[in-house]
């Protein structure tokens, strides 16, 4: 089984800056996928960039990276130049590598505003 | 790549009648689906996961009979949720998977109000 925990239920950042979300997960599985998921106020769950873990360089989507620390089973996800349109719920998850289908487990979330 | 559609976006029913909500893979064909049920201010609560041509999966505490998913083709799943109740009002969300990929793809989601 598989837990992912989001320890910030809710952050805010002023327009144009920096920000961290956390993530911590534990799995049994040697090799498996992470995944941040947006959600935004029209609660359409939007793919925002996705990490695996066999993987040691961090994935990069624009302005979005993550810090992967396999050892810590960490997954943060760095946002920079925040812009308005990042206000939303973001979702850390993970399935594991070895038989994909299986189910996402997704953490709390963490909603995130950010202020102009 | 990657799109995702459910019908309807919304729909307010009385109770007792059976709702039945679309999940379409538009631009690939999913061979797994997924079916979530989300609270407000909450994180997504799997339903069940959908394989093509055999029958879903339900997660513990999820009624089969009231919840009922057919997945007949590679691009389509549906929920139906049969006899609906006030309590089954929700925000119904599906998502696919490419046959072989790691990544879930979402719909867009149903509002569902029972009267």
């Amino acid at each position: 089984a598989q837990t992912v925990t989001q320890s910030q239920p809710e952050m805010s950042v002023q327009e144009a800056e920096t920000v961290t979300l956390s993530c911590t997960y534990d799995t049994s599985e040697s090799n498996y996928y992470l995944f941040w998921y947006k959600q935004p106020p029209s609660r359409q769950m939007i793919l925002v960039i996705r990490q695996e873990a066999y993987k040691q360089q961090n994935a990069t989507e624009n302005r979005f990276s993550v810090n992967f620390q396999k050892a810590a089973k960490s997954f943060s996800l760095k946002i920079s130049d925040s812009q308005l349109g990042d206000t939303a719920m973001y979702f850390c998850a993970l399935v594991p590598r070895k038989n994909a289908g299986n189910m996402l487990t997704f953490g709390g979330g963490t909603r995130l505003m950010v202020k102009p | 790549g990657a799109v995702v559609s459910q019908h309807p976006s919304w729909v307010i029913c009385k109770s007792g009648t059976s709702v039945k909500i679309e999940c379409r893979s538009l631009d690939f064909q999913a061979t797994t689906m997924f079916w979530y049920r989300q609270f407000p201010k909450q994180s997504l609560m799997l339903m069940a996961t959908s394989n093509e041509g055999s029958k879903a999966t339900y997660e513990q505490g999820v009624e089969k009979d009231k919840f009922l998913i057919n997945h007949a083709s590679l691009t389509l799943s549906t929920l139906t949720v049969t006899s609906a109740h006030p309590e089954d009002s929700s925000f119904y969300i599906c998502s696919a998977r490419r046959g072989g990929g790691e990544t879930q793809y979402f719909g867009p989601g149903t509002r569902l109000l029972v009267l």
